[in-house]
């Protein structure tokens, strides 16, 4: 595989569930980000992990809890959601610094989530 | 926080026709991005621009970064079908690291056959 893999890609979850989001990026990357996308809505940084420590929380709730185990895998836990959490999360990564400049970011296809 | 404007908000065309939109910001940028998303799917890096002045093109696309460092434009000639997605804008300012980007709210292109 290439690129950045979220799965799922679809989750429907009630509010009392526990889940959790994976993303793994094949492209040897040293930074990777947690985008929360609603609609009409710019997109919404959640969380940067740069060499697998979080470098940025953009207050975001606790019932988000994000984890980095290694430089390609991200995981974003979820517990106790609430209806309006129902969103498109991506997965971003990026090579720090890029070539040129801040790194651009690649993005997988994203997870789709209903919170119910 | 950092607030991209970017326009139009929706554009309905031809195909066959040239498109243009653009972004500005509120203070400097370092960086300009453009990313189209398909629907159903993550954005994808179209255009990255690190220059003030830069004009860059990939295929039928070209951007450019605003001489004031505080907008940029695209613009997509001869549309074809495929072209239809939202186009987002994204950049980073001075103090921005990490790729820290702000997304502009998207533009979305329908283009009739």
């Amino acid at each position: 595989e290439t690129g950045v893999t979220q799965t799922p890609r679809h989750l429907v979850m009630g509010m009392t569930n526990k889940k959790s989001l994976k993303c793994e990026q094949h492209l040897g990357h040293n930074a990777m980000y947690w985008y929360k996308q609603s609609a009409k809505k710019p997109l919404e940084l959640m969380f940067v992990y740069s060499l697998e420590e979080r470098v940025e929380n953009n207050s975001v709730p606790s019932r988000f809890s994000p984890e980095c185990p290694n430089s390609s895998h991200l995981f974003l836990h979820l517990h106790t959601l609430q209806p309006e959490d129902s969103a498109l999360y991506l997965c971003a990564s990026s090579q720090d610094p890029g070539p040129r400049g801040p790194g651009e970011l690649f993005f997988g296809e994203g997870s789709r989530l209903t919170v119910l | 926080g950092q607030q991209l404007n970017q326009s139009p908000q929706s554009m309905f065309i031809q195909e066959g026709e040239d498109v243009s939109m653009n972004c500005t910001s509120s203070s400097i940028f370092n960086t300009w991005l453009w990313y189209k998303q398909d629907p159903g799917e993550g954005p994808v890096l179209l255009i990255a621009l690190y220059k003030a002045g830069e004009l860059t093109s990939n295929g039928r696309l070209t951007a450019q970064f605003g001489i004031t460092r505080k907008d940029s434009f695209l613009n997509i000639s001869a549309s074809i079908p495929s072209d239809v997605g939202i186009y987002f804008c994204a950049g980073c300012d001075r103090g921005s690291t990490l790729g820290r980007l702000y997304f502009g709210r998207g533009t979305q292109l329908t283009v009739w056959p």
